[in-house]
């Protein structure tokens, strides 16, 4: 298995570029989302979904759009990238209920110039 | 609602010495809790959890924790620190109801020295 996947690995976008991130899991994980890492702020959620079809704002989702179409796949959409959203993003997912904890990608690290 | 505080962004102990890293929660209904670690330019892997079985957990690596309801604390600890334990430490709950993700804490750099 592959667990989650993230791509790309490393980007650079120029203010007001658009841009999607990918994310994929392999596990047939109900749950998905997206958590952005600041130094010295942890990992904040942007969105998160619950299932196909199904998802939801988290605490930063300002700047950022998400579907989920299918189980395995959670795209992340930058519409007009600022510098404020330079930062690593990383793709997580869970079976489902809290006690499962999530399986992490290896993050994709973004910087707007 | 629920939140996490890591108390000491960086903590820095000698090879061999004990590791406290602290964690406390707040949650309105039962958590569940877990530690995350992150080595450098890497994602985040579990290190343990908390899911009601049993208030002390053994996790990898060994470090283990202890839920204390009373303090609503769930500090990670380890006997010995390797060197190899110098990371990025988060704690995390979440919960069966409301938002169905992680919230995390701010995270505690290990730095272990010779």
């Amino acid at each position: 298995n592959a667990g989650v996947t993230q791509t790309p690995k490393f980007q650079v976008l120029k203010t007001g570029q658009s841009m999607t991130l990918q994310c994929a899991q392999d596990m047939n994980h109900e749950y998905m989302s997206w958590y952005r890492q600041d130094p010295g702020m942890g990992l904040r959620l942007i969105h998160y979904s619950v299932g196909a079809g199904i998802t939801d704002q988290g605490e930063v989702p300002n700047g950022y759009n998400v579907s989920r179409s299918t189980t395995e796949d959670f795209p992340l959409r930058l519409l007009s990238a600022a510098p404020s959203q330079t930062s690593v993003y990383f793709c997580a997912s869970s079976p489902g209920q809290g006690l499962y904890g999530y399986t992490f990608g290896s993050g994709t690290r973004l910087t707007v110039v | 609602a629920q939140s996490v505080t890591q108390l000491g962004s960086h903590v820095s102990v000698s090879e061999g010495a004990l590791v406290l890293l602290r964690c406390n929660y707040s949650s309105s209904v039962p958590p569940y809790l877990f530690w995350y670690v992150q080595y450098p330019n890497q994602g985040l892997q579990l290190l343990l959890k908390y899911t009601s079985a049993a208030t002390l957990v053994k996790g990898i690596n060994g470090f283990e924790a202890e839920f204390k309801k009373s303090e609503t604390s769930f500090h990670l600890t380890k006997p010995s620190a390797h060197m190899s334990d110098a990371a990025e430490y988060f704690c995390a709950v979440n919960t069966d109801t409301g938002r169905r993700a992680l919230t995390f804490g701010s995270g505690t750099r290990l730095q272990v020295q010779p």
